[in-house]
């Protein structure tokens, strides 16, 4: 079992719609919630960031972490076609480096 | 502001070829990465650095070199290319531990070993 776990989808939306992505994990250590956007032919950008449990909201994206269930959240409100991509979640343990462990990414996309 | 550079960007190779891709930041971050992205199995570590001079392992290796003489600049060496690594690599940095794990990422360099 990967110790981060993402549908890779795809997943296909109208515009307007709410989208709501996933990840599980196993590690307990991790504190350090990530999820990245990866265009098509580009590296991976940053786009939330989240320490332990919570919500985090930026504009249209609101990040969201359940440290008790090991599941974190991404929800995009109004999606745009500007917002297909693939989402990939990322998360750390303090220590060790602060080595990344990735999901194998979500790919989205919004229909006009 | 160039962030983080990869050269090249593409490249084709020959079966048994050797290749260097460089990575330059200009973010004066301590760590460095290198990763491989290929389609299901997503972005996998191969070495990283903490700091200039240092170099370790990551979760796939073998087949592959680094070296970080200088902050700024990361290198991938491949000694004798295989077709098994063909990819698309992704160099990265970050600041220290203390800060902020937000890691920066190249454009990738899409490498094909015929």
């Amino acid at each position: 079992q990967k110790e981060v776990e993402q549908d890779p989808g795809p997943l296909s939306v109208p515009e307007g719609a709410i989208v709501s992505l996933n990840c599980t994990y196993s590690n307990s250590a991790f504190q350090y919630f990530m999820w990245y956007r990866q265009y098509s032919r580009k590296g991976p950008e940053l786009l939330m960031y989240t320490y332990s449990s919570g919500n985090k909201e930026d504009g249209r994206f609101t990040a969201q972490v359940d440290k008790s269930s090991k599941y974190i959240s991404l929800f995009i409100r109004d999606s745009q076609p500007s917002d297909s991509a693939t989402y990939l979640c990322a998360m750390s343990a303090p220590g060790n480096n602060r080595k990344l462990i990735w999901g194998l990414g979500t790919s989205l996309a919004v229909n006009p | 502001n160039a962030g983080v550079t990869q050269t090249p960007k593409f490249r084709v190779l020959k079966t048994g070829q050797s290749m260097t891709l460089l990575c330059a930041q200009d973010m004066n971050h301590e760590y460095m990465y290198w990763y491989r992205q290929d389609p299901g199995m997503g972005l996998r570590l191969i070495h990283y650095s903490v700091g200039e001079g240092t170099t370790a392992k990551g979760e796939v290796p073998d087949g592959y070199n680094v070296s970080r003489l200088k902050k700024q600049n990361f290198l991938l060496g491949l000694e004798s290319a295989a077709p098994s690594q063909t990819s698309v690599y992704f160099c990265a940095s970050s600041y220290s531990i203390g800060r902020d794990t937000e890691a920066f990422f190249g454009q990738g360099t899409r490498l094909t070993v015929v």
